[in-house]
């Protein structure tokens, strides 16, 4: 199982959106509406972000957003804030019944 | 509140096992699977395998099969993670994770813990 594809980079000005990609295929991303996304500081646990594609936990700014279309997954962070910048990985369910995570996105805040 | 607390840090030889606890608390221990997912320093996630807490079943990535186990015991709410025949590539942080049954997300993480393989 190849892990699903991210940009390893995104920036951008706070208060402007910018957006995560997250690629795989149709045994995973596009298979199944199991895409959840995390947020991790250095040095930290990860965090849950996303779950179900669009689905936000209790506690997670409204700020954070998911979307898919075909074998593609996105999260899109709006009103960018400092605190954002971190790494964030997606990861999905897939047809083996096994999971697998993105490479990764380490989002800058200019 | 839930919670989920790993054991301590490990060094070990190439060659060796090394077998991590993660000890739950705040829920229904057999209710959620646990996942285990480890971090290579400055390198991205990686997902081990998943152990249903109530019967036992398991699932490993392809990559690690032969070499992780892992298991449960019920009556002190722990799963464990062990990997043999370990490599310098191994070093890692290692975390257990809960996974929600219904949304395949994990929702809360241990602190992760620290494998170092070194001669």
């Amino acid at each position: 199982q190849s892990a699903l594809t991210q940009p390893a980079s995104v920036s951008g000005s706070p208060g402007q959106s910018i957006t995560i990609s997250c690629t795989g295929t149709s045994s995973d991303v596009g298979g199944y509406n199991y895409v959840s996304w995390y947020q991790q500081h250095p040095g930290k646990a990860p965090k849950l972000m996303i779950y179900e594609v669009s689905n936000r936990p209790s506690g997670v700014s409204n700020r954070f957003s998911g979307s898919n279309s075909g074998n593609t997954a996105s999260l899109t962070i709006s009103g960018l804030q400092a605190e954002d910048e971190s790494d964030y990985y997606c990861s999905s369910y897939t047809s083996s019944s096994t999971r697998v995570f993105g490479t990764g996105t380490k989002v800058t805040v200019l | 509140q839930v919670q989920l607390v790993q054991s301590g840090a490990e060094v070990k030889k190439p060659g060796a096992s090394v077998k991590v606890s993660c000890k739950a608390s705040g829920y229904t221990f057999t209710g959620y699977y646990m996942n285990w997912v480890r971090q290579a320093p400055g390198q991205g996630l990686e997902w081990l395998g998943i152990i249903n807490p109530s019967g036992g079943s398991t699932t490993y990535a392809q990559k690690f099969q032969g070499r992780v186990t892992m298991t449960r015991d019920t009556s002190t709410s722990t799963v464990y993670m062990e990997l043999s025949s370990l490599r310098s590539e191994d070093t890692a942080v290692y975390y257990c994770a809960r996974e929600n049954p219904h949304s395949d997300a994990f929702d809360i993480w241990g602190q992760g813990t620290m494998v170092t393989v070194s001669s």
